[in-house]
């Protein structure tokens, strides 16, 4: 999962396996999330996002879950292929706070999937 | 659309010197971000624009960098003086909206700092 470090988090499974990377997010006021990808070289890519007033969404072979309880998001691929490898990360919107009309987007470290053959 | 262009994608200078990152966002976007990444701290937000205006840069980390969009279709962000410890990736994203949708990355501008 996610974590404030030097070293990225690392999760290796073997292709076709399902993979689960998980993200604790910190702001209980947070209302939007979105999960991203980054390949080697690459600009991060939208993968799947979630709204607060939910605590499931489904997309093709993805599926974030979000338990606010413990403020922890998950990402769960299915039948993981070679082609998922790279850097995942959660990101999390903060609402506008009191006296304040900013919100703002806040990333995680990211999570480095290595999918075997 | 081509998404969210980035020039130059590769960046050497040396220390002193001074450096700008150019970005067009997707066309139609109201919001454009310009994000920094290293290891040691990972994407940090420098600043945001709102249809061209700057609206939080509380992320900029001191005055040697500067960010400007002059019109919906360009913006550029200035170190002068640069040091080595801006060696960094610069992404530039853009979005329809703030707090309710995604993102778009550019595929970022790498720049060493010699």
């Amino acid at each position: 999962g996610e974590s404030v470090g030097l070293h990225l988090p690392t999760l290796s499974v073997q292709e076709g396996d399902n993979s689960i990377i998980n993200c604790a997010y910190s702001n209980s006021a947070s209302d939007y999330f979105i999960w991203y990808k980054q390949e080697s070289g690459k600009g991060p890519q939208f993968i799947i996002d979630i709204r607060s007033n939910m605590d499931k969404r489904q997309g093709q072979r993805v599926t974030v879950l979000l338990n606010k309880t413990v403020k922890h998001l998950s990402l769960q691929i299915a039948a993981t292929q070679p082609g998922d490898s790279a850097v995942y990360f959660c990101a999390e919107n903060t609402p506008p706070h009191r006296g304040s009309t900013l919100g703002r987007l806040y990333f995680g470290r990211g999570t480095q999937l290595t999918v075997w053959p | 659309d081509a998404g969210v262009i980035q020039s130059p994608r590769h960046e050497v200078t040396e220390m002193g010197q001074e450096v700008t990152l150019r970005c067009k966002p997707i066309s139609g976007h109201d919001y454009l971000f310009w994000y920094r990444q290293t290891m040691m701290r990972g994407l940090e937000l420098l600043i945001y624009f709102n249809n061209n205006v700057p609206i939080d840069d509380s992320g900029m980390p001191e005055d040697r960098f500067s960010a400007k969009m002059p019109n919906a279709s360009f913006s550029t962000l200035k170190i002068q003086p640069s040091e080595p410890r801006d060696s960094a990736v610069y992404f530039c994203a853009s979005s329809l909206a703030m707090g309710n949708t995604e993102a778009f990355f550019g595929q970022g501008t790498r720049l060493t700092v010699v």
